[in-house]
Parts: C-alpha cells; sequence; structure tokens
C-alpha cells in the first residue's frame, strides 16, 4: 500500500517569508509528484509537478525531489495571504493509473 | 487545460436512495477518474474510468456501490447507490493532461449530504 505522509500543519507564516511544505512517501517505485492547492470549498488546482531530482522553479514556487530520501517538498516565496490553503501532495507511478494523495497541509500567511 | 463541470453541484438526498453524478469535459481524454473527499481528509481514489472498457476500483469501492458509466471521451458518470449518512462526500471527477506527463485537473466536484 502507497503511503504519501504530510505533516497536517496549521503552518503560519507571516506575509513575505517563504512558506516550506514536506511530503514523504513510501514506494520507491514512484515516478512523478505533484503539489495541488486547495481552497476552502474549491476542488484541488494543480501548482506543479516534478520528476527528477533537485529543484524546479515557476514563479515563486519551487519543488524539490530527492528519490533517495523518498522526499518532495515545496517552497513558496514571499508568501501572500491569498497563499493561504491546504496544499496536498500526490505521487504517482504506474503511467498515470496509481495516483495517490496525502493528506495535506494547511498553510496560513499572517499578514 | 481541460475544462471540467460536474452536475449536479451539490444535492441532499435520503438514505437508501441513489445519486448519479455527471461528469462533462470539453476535450476527448483517454483517462478519467473519480474521487472521495470526506468532509476534513484528502482524496481517495474511487475509481480509473476508461472509454470502452469497465471501470476499475480501488481497494474498498465496488461496482455495486459505485457503479460508472464512460459512454465516450468527453462524459462519465458515477452513481452512489442505497446511500448512507457516511456517503455524504465531495464527488470529485479528474482527467489527465495530454502531455504525457500524468497530472490530473479536477472538476468543481459534488457536495453530497445524506440524510
Amino acid at each position: 500500500q502507497k503511503e504519501v505522509e504530510q505533516n497536517s500543519g496549521p503552518l503560519s507564516v507571516p506575509e513575505g517569508a517563504i512558506a516550506s511544505l514536506n511530503c514523504t512517501y513510501s514506494d520507491r517505485g514512484s515516478q512523478s509528484f505533484f503539489w495541488y492547492r486547495q481552497y476552502s470549498g474549491k476542488s484541488p488546482e494543480l501548482i506543479m509537478f516534478i520528476y527528477s531530482n533537485g529543484d524546479k522553479e515557476d514563479g515563486r514556487f519551487t519543488a524539490q525531489l530527492n528519490k533517495a530520501s523518498q522526499y518532495v517538498s515545496l517552497l513558496i516565496r514571499d508568501s501572500q495571504p491569498s497563499d493561504s490553503a491546504t496544499y496536498l501532495c500526490a505521487v504517482e507511478g504506474n503511467y498515470g493509473q496509481n495516483f495517490v494523495f496525502g493528506p495535506g497541509t494547511r498553510l496560513s500567511v499572517l499578514p | 487545460s481541460a475544462v471540467i463541470s460536474q452536475k449536479p453541484s451539490r444535492d441532499i438526498c435520503q438514505r437508501g436512495t441513489s445519486l448519479t453524478i455527471q461528469c462533462q469535459v470539453d476535450s476527448q481524454v483517454t483517462m478519467m477518474f473519480w474521487y472521495r473527499q470526506q468532509p476534513g481528509q484528502s482524496l481517495t481514489l474511487i475509481a480509473t474510468a476508461n472509454q470502452g472498457s469497465e471501470a476499475t476500483y480501488e481497494s474498498g469501492f465496488v461496482i455495486d456501490k459505485f457503479p460508472i458509466s464512460r459512454p465516450n471521451l468527453t462524459f462519465s458518470t458515477l452513481t452512489v447507490s442505497n446511500m448512507s449518512p457516511e456517503d455524504s462526500s465531495i464527488y470529485l471527477c479528474s482527467v489527465e493532461g495530454t502531455g504525457g506527463t500524468y497530472e490530473q485537473y479536477f472538476g468543481p466536484g459534488t457536495r453530497l449530504t445524506v440524510t
């Protein structure tokens, strides 16, 4: 059974700070890693995905992957109150047919 | 990414009845997925729906309780049968991206309350 773990939070950061969200996974064969943002009452929205070890940057967001440690993270630079949401890590390892979501981390950016 | 709609957006149903949720996509997609998100919880995959074949159900979900149809490449339905209050959840459909990168895009969800 694949497992994906995240700190449930809430993680509180001041506006303008860097928010760091972490995710670990159990299946060493996992290939693809995704970060979703979910506002209360809304459906998940894809932020970014990463496949290779290292960093991937997209605007204020940076995803980091370390397959040896089975660890993926999301950094949000210059955090804004509008970033306050639940962030879901998802892991896939079977050509798209085996998506597993973590429990999510609730982020609160304080003005 | 594809535009996905779901009907109904919400419903309140009595126990013992069934509800069919529709998912419509504005472009043809191979893979469609149905998820459940119980209150305060993360997403749990119910089944994968491929056009022209039987849906593939995850452990803990059975076809008699959650029958799925996939008549074409833009449409799918999920039925929640013989409902009980434990079925109160948000039900989401998603589709896979077309770039071969396996990301999924979600519809707006159906909020179901069973009384």
